[in-house]
């Protein structure tokens, strides 16, 4: 069976500083793996996606994330953290197999 | 292209009462998922539709049940509501490989029983 989990319940960043949000994944297979974020009393935003095509994937507002098979991780990062990426990021599985959640913190 | 949408956004029940949340799937897409999010967590996954048939489940018990329409609009009941049953909950579709595709999901209905 396939699971993801989140290595850090919090992180905490200064603006302009790069991000980092933990992910391993079991499989016996390769997965398919998703990052969201949500936003506070909102849904969940889709940022990226990794279905096998390319192990460096490329999201929505500036975030990539890297498959790395050997390490089971599949790692978010941003360059540069903005006041706005504050929020709850969650590593998802082929099957919506939810990690626990990331709560990102983004200081001024 | 219309996005998901669920109704109502914020609700208050008593215990022991029933509810209904409905959810409005994406334009072409055929499958619809719930999941409940208690405050703190990350989603729980409660049952999925695909085709106006249940196709899967999580571990919730019998009195979370749900509905899927022709045009695969999609209910969430959940009946004998009690206090533990508060919590966002969330509605996604999708196409039935969404392994590729990913869910595009609603921005939730916030349930609160007293």
């Amino acid at each position: 069976a396939q699971s993801v989990t989140q290595l850090d319940s919090h992180v905490s960043v200064s603006e302009g500083t790069p991000v980092l949000l933990r992910c391993n994944y079991s499989s016996s297979y390769s997965p398919s793996l998703f990052w969201y974020v949500q936003h506070p009393n909102k849904g969940l935003q889709l940022l990226l996606k990794y279905t096998s095509a390319a192990t460096l994937v490329k999201g929505i507002n500036g975030f990539e994330a890297e498959f790395k098979k050997s390490e089971t991780s599949f790692h978010l990062t941003k360059p540069s953290a903005h006041m706005s990426d504050a929020a709850e990021y969650f590593c998802v599985g082929g099957k919506l197999i939810f990690g626990q959640g990331t709560e990102l913190s983004v200081k001024p | 292209e219309t996005g998901v949408t669920q109704s109502p956004t914020h609700l208050i029940k008593t215990r022991g009462q029933q509810v209904t949340l409905r959810c409005s799937s994406q334009s072409g897409h055929n499958t619809v998922s719930w999941y409940q999010q208690a405050l703190g967590q990350g989603p729980q996954f409660i049952f999925q539709y695909y085709r106006e048939e249940e196709n899967g489940r999580g571990n919730f018990p019998p009195r979370f049940s749900g509905l899927q329409f022709p045009n695969y609009s999609s209910e969430l009941n959940v009946n004998a509501l009690e206090l533990d049953d508060s919590a966002l909950y969330l509605c996604a579709s999708s196409l039935l490989d969404s392994s590729y595709y990913g869910y595009t999901f609603g921005s939730g209905t916030r349930l609160t029983v007293v």
